[in-house]
């Protein structure tokens, strides 16, 4: 079934790049997102790509898709402490719905 | 511009209690969710509503309800609670040309 892994903790210096990465499943999918969640809020979309596209980038965010990997990655460029956040990879489902796959979450811990 | 509402923002019940969550969107949106959060495990979608009429399980249904009341209301109703259900539940409806969801604030439910 559809599957998406991301490892779970991603610790960084300010001013640092930070890259998280992601894995997923389903090679059908037409998009795929990235969402954050800042404390005691609901998710918010970051960004997405197409999934005809191999990198996105939209100020400090850059988005690296390898589709013959399944392989997708968020890098955030100089780093803020404003950046502290769980983000969460996600891939639309194959069944004919807009509907999202999430994986667990990679929590972004910003230190000075 | 409200988005997506969803009450009660905190509940606390005893196993055995019911008590349903109410969500509405005021974007005209199609596709409405009903995820739960839980630590490690990101997101679960619990039902779906892809139209108004409709509605579908998804990876997490059992011991929950729901109804899509309207265009823009989608309820969760839980009809007898157990501890396992002790969650974070957030409601989401979907643009239907991207699939971007768009996610309420949240509603932490706690079942002793």
């Amino acid at each position: 079934g559809e599957d998406v892994e991301q490892s779970l903790f991603l610790s960084v210096r300010e001013g640092d790049s930070s890259v998280i990465n992601c894995t997923y499943t389903d090679s059908s999918s037409t998009y795929l997102y990235w969402y954050k969640q800042e404390p005691g809020a609901g998710l918010q979309l970051l960004t997405y790509i197409f999934s005809n596209m191999d990198m996105k980038q939209d100020q400090r965010l850059t988005v690296l898709l390898n589709k013959k990997d399944k392989h997708l990655s968020l890098r955030i460029a100089d780093t803020q402490t404003g950046d502290s956040a769980i983000y969460f990879c996600a891939e639309t489902f194959s069944g004919g719905y807009n509907k999202l796959i999430f994986g667990a979450g990679t929590r972004l811990a910003v230190h000075p | 511009n409200a988005g997506v509402t969803q009450t009660p923002k905190f509940q606390v019940l005893k196993t055995g209690q019911s008590m349903t969550l109410q969500c509405a969107q005021d974007m005209n949106h199609n596709s409405m969710y009903w995820y739960r959060q839980d630590p490690g495990m990101g997101l679960r979608l619990i039902y779906y509503s892809a139209s108004e009429g409709t509605t579908d399980k998804g990876e997490v249904p059992n011991g929950y309800n729901v109804s899509r009341l309207n265009k823009r209301e989608f309820s969760l109703r839980l009809e007898s609670a157990a501890p396992s259900q002790t969650s974070v539940y957030f409601c989401a409806s979907s643009d239907q040309n991207t699939g971007e969801l768009f996610f309420g604030e949240g509603s932490r439910l706690t079942v002793l």
